[in-house]
């Protein structure tokens, strides 16, 4: 059974990088046939995609997020990560990691981590 | 504001039928097929439908979904308190290089 896991600081102060880490346990981000992505949610408000990542490298990012995220994998430890630069209060939420198929048809999230909250605050 | 429209609340009584719209554009439901997540109070999403009107193993019968045009249903019929959540529409967008649209959510009340 493929479980997901995300692990990261709950605190972050404004303008720093928040960085999410995500264990993928029982398959492999290394697979052909999948992406793994971050969807976001803010408290008592509604999901948000970040941005999916591939094996190969490739990736596609929420062009209202673009220009704030990266989103990488590490196959030695079956791991994928989040970085978003420049937090504000805004960015306060629930952050998930999930994984997708592939293409149009495939865009949509079969498994899903627990969720960690990231909040913004000095 | 949300690439898909959705209600903000919808709300049935047991046993009724109830259906949530989501309205999209050319760039994503009028060319993608059409996804739906429920969430439970303090739980993560869960894929309810995909490809419009599939359902995941282990998902009632009760939950159907459509699409036509630029626009998807998501229907729950035979209503149970435990339906009760909130549920959202994806789609894949193809503006902007590609990314996933969601929809703003619609808060399910049993009553």
């Amino acid at each position: 059974q493929l479980q997901l896991q995300e692990s990261g600081p709950g605190l972050v102060k404004p303008s720093e990088t928040l960085s999410l880490t995500c264990t993928v346990s029982g398959g492999s981000i290394s697979s052909s046939s999948y992406y793994w992505g971050w969807i976001r949610q803010p408290p008592g408000k509604g999901l948000e995609y970040i941005g999916s990542f591939y094996n190969s490298g490739s990736t596609y990012y929420n062009p209202s997020l673009k220009s704030r995220v990266t989103i990488s994998g590490d196959t030695s430890k079956n791991q994928f990560s989040l970085k978003l630069s420049s937090m504000t209060a805004a960015d306060t939420a629930v952050y998930y990691c999930a994984r997708s198929g592939l293409g149009t048809w495939g865009a949509y999230f079969d498994y899903w981590g627990q969720g960690t909250l990231a909040t913004v605050s000095s | 504001q949300s690439v898909l429209t959705q209600p903000p609340s919808a709300s049935g009584t047991p046993g009724q039928r109830v259906t949530i719209s989501c309205s999209g554009s050319s760039s994503n439901i009028g060319i993608s097929p059409v996804n739906w997540y429920q969430q439970l109070p303090g739980t993560a999403p869960k894929l309810l439908i995909y490809s419009s009107n599939q359902r995941p193993s282990g998902v009632p019968d009760r939950f159907s979904g459509s699409r036509s045009g630029t626009s998807a249903s998501l229907a729950i019929s035979g209503l149970q308190s435990e339906d009760e959540a909130d549920y959202y529409c994806a789609a894949w967008d193809d503006s902007l290089n590609g990314h996933v649209a969601f929809g703003g959510g619609t808060k399910l009340t049993v009553l």
